[in-house]
């Protein structure tokens, strides 16, 4: 069966350090990978996918960036934090190809301070 | 592009009642509905969904209708837990295989 591993699940970064989110996913080839952001109170934004490695797609201009350097890893990252970027990050896959079910890493609450 | 608008945005019912989330959506394109459950401090989780297809989708306690008209669904939850206390999410899809479009959700609380 296939799983999806997010890291680290808490993270209290200064304003103007720099970030690096890993997600990772075992068990299927090949899937279509998902970083999205739930601010407070808030929805889910999506804010990167990728359907292959080096393969970036990006909703929302911002502050930060993805990477996927494997097949099964996908990396978010920022070179410098602001107050604005604190959340619940989220990872997600799913099969792509037109199979939408999407699959929820479990989460890393990010406060910048 | 596709607007998912979910009401209400939170909701309390008593253990053992009924509980109904609404979702209306833009694109009547969109052809794949599901719903997610997020527990405080996790990642949300498939509970259901539905193609446009189907009217209705029943699992258990909870059930989704469908309205393709009218382009709007629901989900049900029946004889409701304190367990079932979380956010709910609904959205949907135009079957693009890379991106769904979320609601805002909505914090359903089940007192005992």
């Amino acid at each position: 069966s296939q799983t999806i591993h997010q890291w680290p699940a808490t993270l209290v970064q200064p304003v103007g350090s720099p970030l690096s989110l890993e997600c990772t996913v075992e068990g299927t080839s090949n899937p279509n990978l998902y970083w999205y952001r739930q601010a407070a109170g808030r929805g889910l934004q999506l804010l990167f996918y990728s359907v292959g490695i080096g393969q970036i797609s990006s909703e929302v201009p911002q502050n930060l960036s993805a990477s996927r350097p494997q097949d099964r890893q996908f990396i978010l990252s920022s070179k410098k934090l602001l107050l604005s970027d604190s959340g619940f990050y989220l990872c997600a896959w799913s099969l792509g190809q037109g199979r939408e079910k999407l699959f929820f890493g479990s989460g890393t609450q990010l406060s910048v301070l | 592009g596709e607007n998912v608008e979910q009401h209400p945005s939170t909701l309390s019912v008593q253990e053992g009642d009924s509980a109904v989330i609404k979702c209306t959506y833009s694109d009547s394109a969109s052809n794949y509905f599901p719903w997610y459950k997020q527990e405080l401090g996790k990642g949300p989780q498939l509970i259901i969904d539905i193609r446009s297809n189907v009217g209705e989708k029943k699992d258990q306690r909870i059930a989704v209708t469908l309205n393709k008209t009218a382009k709007h669904f629901s989900l049900h939850i029946t004889e409701t837990q304190p367990e079932d206390s979380a956010v709910y999410f609904c959205a949907a899809s135009l079957n693009s295989g890379y991106a769904l479009n979320f609601g805002k959700g909505t914090s359903l609380l089940v007192t005992p």
